[in-house]
């Protein structure tokens, strides 16, 4: 069965600094996407960033980075140089070919100014 | 373009009532996805459907819960009876098959309270 784990509930961190948000998956698949969602208080869910578990280089979009490590099943979201507008929930899911999305619970991220 | 519209955004009833909530999917969007969100229970798949077929219904709590998807541009979910512990935030999310990406689009989600 596929699992997610966040194991961190909240995060901080001061404006423009760098932070780190953990998640680990567990999946019997070898080719599987995964995915970290942003949720604002608006309740939307966007995506940020993609990661085919094929590919070795590490999804990059702007500020938003990811360190995917397949054999220890880790795939951790990095946000530099972070801003006042990425004050939400963030999820990680994990997704199987033409499957469902499987999401963690959530770390809840707030930057201070 | 359109994103995934969902109706209504905020829905209060009384516990007995029936509660239908609505999703019109990406056009040319040929899965879709119904979940729910609690602060107890995070998101959680109730069912989702490919090419207007259900595919997997394990999710759905119980038989007071209902989805279905008469054609590819709409779907509703039904509790009847509905019951205070079913209240939550409900996602309805589309994608593509054909796109090879696996991200699903999220709907904004419709708040049910059952008092």
């Amino acid at each position: 069965a596929q699992t997610v784990t966040q194991s961190q509930p909240e995060m901080s961190v001061q404006e423009a600094e760098t932070v780190t948000l953990s998640c680990t998956y567990d999946t019997s698949e070898s080719d599987y996407y995964l995915f970290w969602y942003k949720q604002p208080p608006s309740r939307q869910m966007i995506l940020v960033i993609r990661q085919e578990a094929y590919k070795q280089q590490n999804a990059t979009e702007n500020r938003f980075s990811v360190n995917f490590q397949k054999a220890a099943k880790s795939f951790s979201l990095k946000i530099s140089d972070s801003q006042l507008g990425d004050a939400a929930m963030y999820f990680c899911a994990l997704g199987e070919g033409a499957q469902k999305l499987v999401f963690g619970q959530g770390t809840r991220l707030t930057i201070n100014p | 373009d359109a994103g995934v519209i969902q109706s209504p955004r905020h829905e209060v009833t009384e516990m007995g009532q029936e509660v239908t909530l609505r999703c019109k999917p990406i056009s040319g969007h040929n899965s879709l996805f119904w979940y729910r969100q609690t602060m107890m229970r995070g998101l959680e798949l109730l069912i989702y459907f490919n090419n207007n077929v259900p595919i997997d219904d394990s999710g759905m709590p119980e038989d007071r819960f209902s989805a279905k998807m008469p054609n590819a541009s709409f779907s509703t979910l039904k509790i009847q009876p509905s019951e205070p512990r079913d209240s939550a935030v409900y996602f309805c999310a589309s994608r593509s098959s054909g796109l090879n990406t696996g991200e699903l689009f999220f709907g904004e989600g419709s708040r049910l309270t059952v008092l």
